[in-house]
């Protein structure tokens, strides 16, 4: 697609239920990173992927997180008996992974989580 | 170890004031990125510039400027003549040749032009 594309943009659950969050990189990003923006706060690392490679889950805040990325292409970010805690807005991004844009990052608009 | 430092929270201005947001990085690697990315309200963040360590030219992109310094590991960024529609967050970012393709993000200027 024309730019990187999150679903859904805004997500209420209770806590101690899942919620998936999705992705969908630009096309032929082989590089698909998750971040996380707390209110009034920076982005944390949590995950990222570059194409047939192991992805570096080394910013994964628990065993709660996880993400999948499929096909090399759209990534999902499941959190698992979500705590109040977990309330954010999650930022995916993508990037070509080569050439001269290799590292320039394509923000998605976040998928809100709100965890009551 | 990796560090962005941007030590102004919060910067409000005049409208045509010109403002200078400070970038400071810490890192071991002899060659890395620095970026700085811009976050309207609306909240899609949008890339703005590159710069790899091999060059410290000084890069202007019309009202915008981008001073590079090695010295002071600094990577400061001046708006000339403010407008409403530069309020946002910036952020200044580094990534480095033996960091994994991570990251390092700072915490973010938010910055409000005042009309």
């Amino acid at each position: 697609g024309a730019g990187v594309s999150q679903s859904p943009s805004n997500k209420v659950t209770e806590k101690g239920k899942d919620v998936e969050l999705r992705c969908d990189p630009i096309s032929g990003h082989t590089a698909l990173y998750w971040y996380r923006q707390s209110l009034g706060q920076g982005l944390e690392f949590l995950i990222y992927f570059q194409g047939n490679s192991a992805p570096d889950k080394s910013g994964l805040p628990s065993d709660r997180f996880s993400a999948e990325r499929t096909g090399g292409s759209v990534s999902t970010l499941t959190i698992q008996r979500t705590q109040q805690e977990d309330s954010a807005v999650y930022l995916c991004a993508s990037s070509p992974g080569q050439g001269a844009g290799a590292n320039v990052l394509t923000f998605g608009a976040g998928s809100r989580l709100t965890v009551l | 170890a990796q560090k962005v430092t941007q030590a102004q929270t919060e910067i409000s201005v005049v409208e045509k004031e010109d403002v200078t947001l400070d970038c400071v990085y810490e890192t071991r690697d002899t060659t890395y990125y620095l970026f700085w990315y811009k976050q309207p309200p609306s909240g899609e963040l949008v890339f703005l510039i590159r710069r790899n360590s091999f060059d410290e030219q000084n890069e202007i992109s019309g009202r915008y400027s981008w001073n590079f310094q090695k010295s002071t590991s600094s990577f400061n960024f001046t708006i000339t003549a403010s407008q409403v529609v530069d309020s946002a967050v910036y952020f200044c970012a580094l990534s480095g040749s033996n960091t994994g393709n991570q990251f390092y993000f700072g915490t973010g200027t938010s910055l409000t032009v005042i009309p």
